[in-house]
């Protein structure tokens, strides 16, 4: 399975401190992308990465990816309560030609205590 | 602009029952896409449409049927539902589906199957 591999799978810290989030994977990628889910919610796209890139910045966050170690990692500074949420990572993958098919890890619940 | 729509929210079925769940997206996007979210599990997709006028299978797809009704609509059928596909159901959208870009997610549409 291409699955992505969350770690650690909770996380719980003190407000202002940051939080890094990691994602292994198997196979090859075209890109990782990272989501937040708040309880009850939909998935909110937070930040994408292609293979040929290593690091990304968005705000808050920044996105590493290791294509040798098969491994991405994310970052948020400075957290808040806000932050509270689920974090899944994705692998966008190619499965056949030109079709690729984008698989999800099961997720990292992280806590922002106030 | 209303993103992604999916409805109903909620629905209980009894085992046996039919049921569909409707999606629409305003964004004039290529791909849509149905996944469900179990507990520990993660997302699984179901069905997928690259575009319009075409769907394929995805992880789960064993027990649902899909229509890509036009270039908006595209829905999930449970044609006689059973207990296991009690679920929290997941429809998005990305403007291309060839290398999978941003999913746009809807508000997810919680399924009990007594």
């Amino acid at each position: 399975s291409q699955q992505g591999e969350e770690d650690p799978q909770a996380l719980s810290i003190q407000e202002g401190e940051n939080a890094t989030m990691n994602c292994s994977y198997k196979t090859s990628i075209n890109n990782l992308q990272w989501y937040r889910q708040n309880s009850g919610r939909g998935l909110v796209h937070l930040i994408l990465i292609r293979s040929n890139e290593r690091e990304k910045h968005s705000g808050r966050l920044r996105v590493t990816l290791d294509t040798s170690k098969k491994s991405s990692s994310l970052l948020i500074t400075a957290s808040r309560a806000a932050d509270t949420a689920s974090y899944f990572c994705a692998t966008d993958w190619t499965y056949t030609g030109a079709n690729s098919k984008l698989t999800f890890g099961k997720g990292i619940t992280l806590s922002v205590r106030p | 602009n209303a993103g992604v729509t999916q409805t109903p929210k909620f629905q209980v079925l009894k085992t046996g029952q039919s049921m569909t769940l409707q999606c629409a997206q305003d964004m004039n996007h290529n791909s849509m896409y149905w996944y469900r979210q179990d507990p520990g599990m993660g997302l699984r997709l179901i069905y997928y449409s690259a575009s319009e006028g075409t769907t394929d299978k995805g992880e789960v797809p064993n027990g649902y049927n899909v229509s890509r009704l036009n270039k908006r609509e595209f829905s999930l059928r449970l044609e006689s539902a059973a207990p296991s596909q009690t679920s929290v159901y997941f429809c998005a959208s990305s403007l291309t589906g060839g290398r999978t870009g941003e999913l746009f997610f809807g508000e997810g549409s919680r399924l009990t199957v007594l």
